[in-house]
């Protein structure tokens, strides 16, 4: 069974510093992952998908990195700001599926504050 | 605007009193999903829908059911509710097949069975 951990659980950094979230899963037989973010009181928003066969995915100041082998993620935010304060939530797509429709497992999330 | 609206946002329901909780999404997508989020545990999914009149089990089915009667809509029913199913719930659509495509989460809805 798939299980993704998130480590740590909580982070607070001061406004500019660049910082990295970490995701490990278990079973390395992944189709993609995703990083999402959670705002408080809404849903979640698409960061980032990597397929399996990509070692990196980059949108703006956001890049993350896969090591499938390792199974490992990050998410690297440079130059942070107090607006990307939120929880970081990253999920495996297992790359065997029973069913037509693929699943989403997902780690518990990171949940970030940057202070001023 | 692209959206995945839910409704209630907030609920607070007592044992055994059925409730439904609507999800819509105005982006044509095939594909809808309902999960629930719980401390330390992460979002479970609990169905899913790939099309209308096909629906299947997530990980968490058990004390829920969901209907596709029109492509945009994805209501889930709890026909007696339990105080293990106060959760965090979440509705999403997708184009494709989750994990293929992107999905669009709807704002959440709060149940609280006392």
């Amino acid at each position: 069974k798939q299980e993704v951990t998130q480590i740590p659980a909580a982070l607070s950094v001061p406004e500019g510093e660049n910082l990295v979230l970490n995701c490990s899963f278990t079973d390395s037989a992944i189709y993609n992952l995703q990083w999402f973010r959670q705002d408080p009181g809404k849903g979640l928003t698409s960061l980032l998908l990597i397929q399996s066969s990509q070692r990196e995915q980059t949108s703006g100041r956001l890049n993350a990195s896969l090591d499938k082998s390792s199974g490992r993620s990050t998410l690297y935010i440079a130059a942070s700001q107090p607006g990307d304060s939120a929880t970081y939530l990253c999920a495996v797509r297992r790359a065997r599926n029973t069913g037509t429709a693929s699943k989403l497992t997902f780690g518990t999330g990171t949940r970030l504050q940057v202070t001023l | 605007e692209a959206q995945v609206t839910q409704n209630p946002r907030y609920l607070i329901t007592v044992t055994g009193k059925k409730l439904t909780v609507t999800c819509s999404q105005n982006m044509n997508h095939e594909y809808m999903s309902w999960y629930r989020q719980d401390p330390g545990l992460g979002l479970r999914q609990i169905y899913y829908s790939m099309n209308v009149e096909v629906t299947d089990k997530g990980d968490v089915p058990e004390g829920y059911k969901v209907s596709r009667k029109e492509k945009r809509n994805f209501p889930l029913i709890l026909e007696s509710p339990s105080p293990n199913q106060t959760s965090l719930y979440f509705c999403a659509s997708s184009l494709g097949p989750v994990g293929y495509n992107e999905q669009f989460f709807g704002p959440g809805t709060r149940l609280t069975v006392l």
